[in-house]
């Protein structure tokens, strides 16, 4: 591995399904950080962890929960997925926050 | 309170003649600054950063940007657009002490041959 990925690179999914994003980064960044990106808003943060085992809400949390078990890994849940958070979902991360961070190839994700 | 603001959501160019893509920005503090590059479908990728040293900032692809405090801009430039520079640009704001970084609604380039 080198650098960021997520898993899966697409799904399908009906509303009120649980689904979880997976991001693994293999750099040693303390900061991870989740985005989505539609059309006209750029990027916006959902939640982010300063470092492994905390964790803090952004911009549009409402939905979405997030855990840092280690330093590696990051996953993003919907416990139940909603039209609306049909997106495509980018995974960050940084050596310490704030500073430059380092993206994944993004999840697209389609709620039905 | 961080902001952003890309002046222009598309910008077309011929190939071979400048890019301009304009950026204004509000922090409270001394900011640190960016602009990200995302080709179709993929990631973003760093194309520069400004902390606090030298006003022109050098990036990949033979970008620059210039930090402007008087007139809160960080304008990026090109001197020829080349194919190949076709995609979103994001300028980006962040605060130290402030976890999150402020990204802008993007600016679309198109590069007409």
């Amino acid at each position: 591995i080198a650098g960021i990925t997520q898993a899966p690179t697409s799904q399908i999914l009906a509303a009120g399904r649980r689904m979880t994003l997976r991001c693994t980064q293999d750099m040693r960044h303390n900061a991870m950080y989740w985005y989505r990106q539609d059309l006209g808003l750029g990027l916006r943060l959902i939640h982010y962890s300063n470092t492994a085992g905390t964790t803090g809400k952004g911009e549009v949390p409402d939905g979405y929960s997030v855990s840092r078990a280690n330093t590696d890994d990051f996953p993003l849940t919907l416990a139940s997925a909603v039209p609306s958070q049909t997106s495509v979902y980018f995974c960050a991360s940084s050596r310490e926050s704030p500073d430059t961070q380092y993206f994944g190839p993004g999840t697209r994700l389609t709620v039905l | 309170a961080q902001s952003v603001t890309q002046l222009d959501s598309h910008v077309s160019v011929s190939e071979g003649t400048p890019v301009l893509l304009r950026c204004n920005y509000s922090s409270s503090y001394s900011p640190s600054l960016f602009w990200y590059v995302q080709h179709p479908n993929k990631g973003l990728q760093l194309l520069l950063k400004y902390t606090s040293a030298a006003t022109l900032v050098k990036g990949i692809n033979g970008f620059e940007a210039e930090f402007k405090k008087s007139e809160t801009s960080f304008h990026l430039t090109k001197p020829s657009a080349h194919m190949s520079d076709a995609a979103e640009y994001f300028c980006v704001v962040g605060d130290f002490g402030n976890e999150k970084l402020t990204f802008g609604t993007g600016t679309r380039l198109t590069i007409i041959p």
